[in-house]
């Protein structure tokens, strides 16, 4: 069955940085686009980045534009999420999600979902 | 930047009634348009996708409507296990998700 299982999350003081993996298994990794999605303490979801399957094309929300970067390496079956100039509004779980390709080609809809690692950023 | 606004934030209904969830977007998404439930502790889960095709596995009470900006998540005859918070998700511009309704079960 698919699983996504987030990891690399814990404490870290403002300004620094922060690796997110995603170890992904029961699927053909390297077909599917990834995603990262975000919850902050008692708010809502917030889509962040989405690659593709061949990290060909990369799209990120403004809020992290420029500060995180979103990779992956098909060889090991990981996502992973370079997280710089970290701030207390980083303050998340932080979700992966495989996209649904529905339809086949195209990116927008996540059809599995991690667990979630928790980040927060505090002196 | 296209703003989803769900409605109610807070929906309160007895095992066995109707829920009947909305979203508005500040502009067109054509249908490019998803539903989701989140369930306290567990990861979010795909229930609607296109606005009105229901996702692998969903329950048959579960349906989606609507196209352009006005869009409903129904769910008939609901169940204690529905106790969750649903999101809408649009991938016509970007890949926002609405604030989020939290259904509440009395």
């Amino acid at each position: 069955q698919v699983q996504l299982v987030e990891s690399g999350g814990g404490v870290v003081q403002p300004g620094r940085s922060l690796r997110l993996s995603c170890a992904a298994s029961g699927f053909t990794f390297r077909e599917y686009a990834m995603q990262w999605v975000r919850q902050a303490p008692g708010k809502g979801l917030e889509w962040l980045v989405v690659i593709s399957y061949d990290s060909s094309n990369k799209y990120y929300a403004d809020s992290v534009k420029g500060r995180f970067t979103i990779s992956r390496d098909n060889s090991k079956n990981t996502l992973y999420l370079q997280m710089n100039s970290l701030t207390a509004e980083d303050t998340a779980l932080y979700y992966c999600a495989r996209d649904a390709a529905i339809p086949p080609g195209t990116i927008g809809y996540f059809d599995y979902w991690g667990q979630g690692a928790l980040v927060t950023v505090s002196s | 930047e296209i703003v989803l606004t769900q409605s109610p934030a807070t929906l309160s209904v007895s095992p066995g009634e109707r829920a009947t969830l909305s979203c508005r977007a500040s502009q067109s998404v054509n249908n490019y348009f998803a539903w989701y439930q989140h369930r306290p502790g567990q990861a979010p889960r795909l229930l609607i996708y296109d606005a009105s095709n229901r996702a692998t596995g969903i329950p048959a009470r579960f349906s989606g409507s609507g196209s352009g900006t006005d869009f409903t998540l129904t769910i008939t005859s609901v169940e204690p296990e529905d106790l969750a918070v649903y999101y809408c998700q649009q991938r016509y511009n970007g890949y926002g998700f609405g604030q989020g309704t939290k259904l509440e079960i009395k």
